[in-house]
């Protein structure tokens, strides 16, 4: 059983241009969650989503992020217009459902933007 | 304001000792309280979960407490082992929702020959 696969595993970008982070959760669960974890900073929660709908994104910045995960497919964050200050490692989370207190997560995103 | 407190400095103890890591947090009253290790280039892997109503939890070499009244919880490693080295976080959920899981900074274990 394939664990949460993330992927790229390294991104770069310049600023101004967008970032895709693609999240695949474990088979068998439907929850996802996305955390930032910026260098001597703990984790930090941005959304929590479902199959087709986002449940919780009260950490996400309210511009140039956004987040979905379809019915078919990976778990996507994509950040607008980066800046420097997105550099960061972005991790994703899964869980069967949404009660369960246990997080598997990925190896994460470097997302490094020059 | 709420905060998780995790000591930043690395701990270093040597093979065989009981390692002792502590969480401290303030103006909170989570449901349960995790431990996660973190190695680095990886995810945090989870250990441990204890709830609020638990004093104590253990799972092989490890042993987590957990006292709401001072607000802290100690994770302990018996008999450590090199391959213990890691990052260990603590994490606090409100409610029911591992959505709230909100992190401590991590403490670095480090485990000498």
């Amino acid at each position: 059983n394939a664990g949460v696969m993330q992927n790229p595993r390294h991104l770069v970008r310049r600023r101004g241009q967008e970032a895709r982070l693609r999240c695949s959760p474990m088979k068998g669960h439907s929850h996802v969650y996305w955390y930032r974890q910026l260098p001597e900073e703990g984790l930090k929660f941005m959304v929590y989503l479902q199959k087709e709908n986002i449940i919780d994104e009260s950490g996400m910045p309210k511009e140039r992020f956004s987040a979905e995960f379809p019915k078919e497919g990976p778990s996507i964050l994509r950040i607008q217009q980066v800046v420097r200050g997105d550099s960061a490692a972005y991790f994703c989370a899964s869980s069967p459902n949404g009660a369960n207190e246990k997080l598997f997560f990925g190896s994460g995103t470097q997302l490094s933007v020059l | 304001s709420q905060k998780i407190e995790q000591n930043s400095e690395a701990l270093n103890i040597q093979e065989g000792k009981t390692a002792t890591l502590t969480c401290n947090y303030t103006n909170y009253s989570p449901a349960y309280l995790q431990w996660y290790r973190q190695d680095p280039g990886r995810g945090p892997v989870f250990l441990l979960l204890i709830r609020e109503n638990e004093k104590e939890k253990r799972k092989e070499r490890l042993k987590v407490t957990f006292d709401t009244t001072l607000k802290q919880s100690l994770f302990h490693i018996t008999a450590s082992q090199p391959a213990d080295s890691a990052t260990y976080l603590c994490a606090l959920a409100l409610g029911g929702t591992a959505s709230k899981l909100t992190f401590g900074t991590g403490t670095r274990l480090q485990v000498t020959l």
